[in-house]
């Protein structure tokens, strides 16, 4: 099956600061793209979306950039907090077809 | 909002049986549904896309005869693990894209961790 990286980039920061999560994608034909956030032993939970038409999008406490020049993706987490830990992973699409999950970080929130 | 509900949570078998994991989606309609494999510290790996009515698209290296899956209605897809073995242990993990889409959301399911003793 398709599948992108073996082991998970840990990041480690401290509570308050802001956190930024960087991703690479494969796909040059993808024009959809998500973040998820997943706790362990849960599956993923939607974070924030962004269409390959744009190359900023905001949500609460979260904002997603795009390039689509280096195929590169990131997620900014502003004031992290104890409940952002977890393992953050990136995701693209193609016509809104099947998504293909990036390798993932685990994001570490010190107290 | 939509949800994905996956059953059983957790499973323990033994070596050479079956076992069947559920994925329904319990407020919407899902045409299509997609398993996936997650080892320990490692990314999502989507094994096959799920359609109603039709046959399953497997992914490269996937078994379809190991992994048989099942799409029999809008609200219920079934994966069936056959003749397990220690290092089908994983966790899997289901995701249903509603019919007639217009926002463009995919819902997780919760997962099943399945360990082959």
């Amino acid at each position: 099956g398709e599948s992108v990286g073996l082991h998970l980039p840990t990041l480690s920061v401290q509570e308050g600061d802001n956190s930024i999560i960087n991703c690479a994608y494969s796909n040059s034909a993808s024009d959809y793209f998500i973040w998820y956030k997943q706790e362990s032993g849960k599956g993923p939970q939607f974070i924030i979306d962004i269409r390959s038409n744009m190359d900023k999008r905001q949500g609460q406490r979260v904002t997603v950039l795009l390039n689509k020049t280096v195929k590169h993706l990131s997620l900014q987490i502003a004031a992290t907090q104890p409940g952002d830990s977890a393992v953050y992973f990136c995701a693209e699409t193609t016509s809104y077809d099947k998504v293909i999950f990036g390798p993932g970080t685990s994001l570490s929130v010190i107290p | 909002g939509a949800v994905v509900s996956q059953h059983p949570s957790r499973v323990i078998c033994k070596s050479g049986t079956s076992v069947k994991i559920e994925c329904r989606s319990l407020d919407f309609q899902a045409t299509t549904m997609f398993w996936y494999r997650q080892f320990p510290k490692q990314s999502l790996m989507l094994m096959a896309t799920s359609n109603e009515g039709s046959k399953a698209t497997y992914e490269q290296g996937v078994e379809k005869d190991k992994f048989l899956i099942n799409h029999a209605s809008l609200t219920l897809s079934t994966l069936t693990v056959t003749s397990a073995h220690p290092e089908d242990s994983s966790f899997y993990i289901c995701s249903a894209r509603e019919a007639g889409l217009t926002r463009h959301g995919y819902t997780f399911g919760s997962g099943t961790r399945l360990t082959v003793v």
